[in-house]
């Protein structure tokens, strides 16, 4: 069965610690893999795509990298304007789409 | 403005009495999915549909049916909800690329409901 798992559940930083999240994957078929973030009480946010291992992203203090098990976040330099709850999602080859449960990022001025 | 619109926003209603959570874009996209959120388990989806009366089954289809008559509208029926069907939802909408890949979903504001 296709799996997303994120870790770590939850991460508290000072403002400036950089630090990285993960996503790890087990499907059949990977087609894409979707970074998102959401506010409490929001709809996601998109941020990235990235669709074949070795793809990088880049936004701001965001950087997306995907291989062949996982994609990692990671987030350079951090303000409390990043604090929220990152996700991750694959779509295999059926076009369904699962999430991780997601990344609860706070950051501390 | 590119958007997702979902009603209602807010619903409180009783075991077994039917209910249409309706979910319209305006940016002609292709792919729209329902999904529900709840605590500890992230987002997992319902129900997706690829274009017009193409629908299939996501991750947790049980007790839900929908439709995909126009374009734009992706209405979410409960034609006989149960308490652990509370939960908050959402629609999302994206466009199909020529490789036939999905791209970024646009998310709704959600739906939050409570069977009781």
């Amino acid at each position: 069965e296709d799996q997303v798992t994120q870790s770590p559940e939850a991460l508290r930083l000072q403002e400036g610690e950089s630090s990285s999240l993960n996503c790890s994957y087990t499907v059949s078929g990977l087609r894409g893999l979707f970074w998102y973030r959401q506010d409490p009480g929001k709809g996601p946010e998109f941020l990235f795509t990235l669709y074949s291992a070795g793809e990088e992203k880049e936004k701001e203090r965001l950087k997306a990298t995907l291989t062949k098990k996982e994609s990692f976040l990671h987030i350079t330099a951090p303000k409390p304007e990043d604090s929220a709850t990152y996700l991750c999602a694959v779509q295999a080859q059926m076009n369904d789409m699962r999430f991780g449960a997601g990344t609860r990022l706070t950051v501390k001025p | 403005e590119a958007q997702v619109t979902q009603n209602p926003r807010y619903l409180i209603t009783v075991t077994g009495k039917k209910l249409t959570v309706t979910c319209s874009q305006n940016m002609n996209h292709e792919y729209m999915s329902w999904y529900r959120q709840d605590p500890g388990l992230g987002l997992r989806q319902i129900y997706y549909s690829m274009n017009v009366e193409v629908t299939d089954k996501g991750d947790v289809p049980e007790g839900y049916k929908v439709s995909r008559k126009e374009k734009r509208n992706f209405p979410l029926i409960l034609e006989s909800p149960s308490p652990n069907q509370t939960s908050l939802y959402f629609c999302a909408s994206s466009l199909i690329l020529k490789t036939g890949l999905t791209y970024e979903q646009y998310f709704g504001p959600g739906t939050r409901l409570t069977v009781t």
